[in-house]
């Protein structure tokens, strides 16, 4: 596809289960950044990959929240032990390292946690 | 540090009049200043952005801003308000070196009556 795909567009899971949310960035583009929106808030940041590699985790609010894109392309968050406070709209994007300064968003994953 | 404030969560106009949705941030380094759009149930998607040179920045859908480094303001506007432009808008800043990360504002909703 053109654009940055996210999967699945609505997770609802019960608190302290386990989730993956998966997105796929546009061909191509090496940078890739996780972020949530909480309700009535602008997006934050989590994690940016550059590559493979996590170039920068600071976003990540505890460590039951995990990120991996072991090929450089499809990246999967991962959140184990689920709390109500995780529900959010997890948003992924994607840029070129160089020159890219527009980062590409996906639709994000509204994820609810009962 | 970076950090973003929008005035005002929520602006109503009349279909036709003029749209003004503030901006102001904070940087210690040379900031990269966004403006996105979030229509209902879906992705974020640029306006139009500031790097450097020409503070006057002219994006898609008529939507133009100023940078003002003296206010540290990237104000939004367009001169005739559409009821096509009813969204959510975000205002977010980066740094201008090495990766990207955007810090955005809690968002404008803007509002257009007939």
């Amino acid at each position: 596809g053109a654009g940055v795909s996210q999967t699945p567009s609505n997770k609802v899971t019960e608190k302290g289960k386990y989730v993956e949310l998966r997105c796929d960035p546009i061909s191509g583009h090496t940078a890739l950044y996780w972020y949530r929106q909480s309700l009535g808030q602008g997006p934050e940041f989590l994690i940016y990959f550059q590559g493979t590699g996590a170039a920068d985790d600071s976003g990540l609010p505890n460590d039951r929240f995990f990120a991996v894109r072991p090929e450089g392309s499809v990246s999967t968050l991962k959140i184990q032990r689920t709390e109500r406070g995780d529900s959010a709209v997890y948003l992924c994007a994607s840029n070129l390292l160089a020159g890219g300064i527009e980062q590409f968003f996906g639709p994000g994953t509204r994820l609810t946690v009962l | 540090a970076q950090s973003v404030t929008q005035l005002g969560s929520h602006v109503s106009v009349s279909e036709g009049a003029l749209v003004l949705l503030r901006c102001n941030y904070s940087s210690s380094v040379p900031p990269y200043l966004f403006w996105y759009v979030q229509y209902p149930n879906q992705g974020l998607q640029l306006l139009l952005k500031y790097t450097t040179g020409a503070t006057l920045v002219k994006g898609i859908n008529g939507f133009e801003a100023e940078f003002k480094k003296s206010e540290t303001s990237f104000h939004l506007t367009k001169p005739s308000a559409h009821m096509s432009d009813a969204a959510e808008y975000f205002c977010a800043v980066s740094g201008s070196t090495g990766f990207q990360k955007l810090v955005f504002g809690t968002g404008t909703r803007l509002l257009v009556s007939p």
